[in-house]
């Protein structure tokens, strides 16, 4: 059965400072990774995605992630955060196929502060 | 502009009264699922729709049901709502398998008192 760890249930970090959120993930066959960013009283929005190739992806926003194989980690990161990335942070992994089925983390409050 | 819309944004109800969250979706997606979110539990998935008249179970299934009679609307059905119920509601759609991004509706925040 497939899992995702997110260690950190809060991130604080001052503005402009980098940030870095940790996703673990456990799997016996390969996967599909994704970043959603869910802000204040809204849905989640697609960040970025692992699908195959390049292990580095870039998203929106000016984020960044890196697949790591043998680390069976999918680690998040900004080098200079703005007040407005304050949300909260899920990554999520899925195998494709007929269920189509995300598995979610428990989410990461990155709180940027002034 | 492609999108997910639920309705209603936030319900309060009471203990047995049925109800229903409707959800359309505008991009011709074959899949979509429904999702609960609970604080430190991230988002589980309630049940899922691999096309018109095709439904199956997630993971959190129970006093849940669905339908999908058109391939636009799958609308999320609690017969009998307990305060266990209570949570915030997403539903999702996705192109197909080889396409596995997912797009979300805007959340239905439901309290069952």
């Amino acid at each position: 059965a497939q899992s995702v760890t997110q260690l950190d249930s809060q991130v604080p970090v001052f503005e402009e400072a980098p940030v870095e959120l940790r996703c673990n993930y456990s799997s016996s066959v390969s996967v599909y990774l994704f970043w959603y960013v869910q802000y204040p009283n809204q849905g989640l929005q697609l960040l970025l995605k692992y699908l195959s190739g390049s292990t580095l992806v870039k998203g929106i926003n000016g984020f960044e992630a890196e697949f790591n194989k043998s680390q069976t980690s999918f680690h998040l990161r900004k080098p200079s955060v703005h007040i407005s990335d304050t949300a909260e942070y899920f990554c999520a992994v899925t195998r494709g196929g007929a269920t189509n089925k995300l598995i979610f983390g428990t989410g990461t409050l990155l709180a940027v502060q002034p | 502009e492609a999108q997910v819309t639920q309705n209603p944004r936030y319900l309060i109800t009471v203990t047995g009264k049925k109800l229903t969250v409707t959800c359309s979706q505008n991009m011709n997606h074959e899949y979509m699922s429904w999702y609960r979110q609970d604080p430190g539990l991230g988002l589980r998935q309630i049940y899922y729709s691999m096309n018109v008249e095709v439904t199956d179970k997630g993971d959190v299934p129970e006093g849940y049901k669905v339908s999908r009679k058109e391939k636009r609307n799958f609308p999320l059905i609690l017969e009998s709502p307990s305060p266990n119920q209570t949570s915030l509601y997403f539903c999702a759609s996705s192109l197909g398998r080889v396409n596995t991004e997912a797009f979300f509706g805007q959340g239905t925040r439901l309290t069952v008192v």
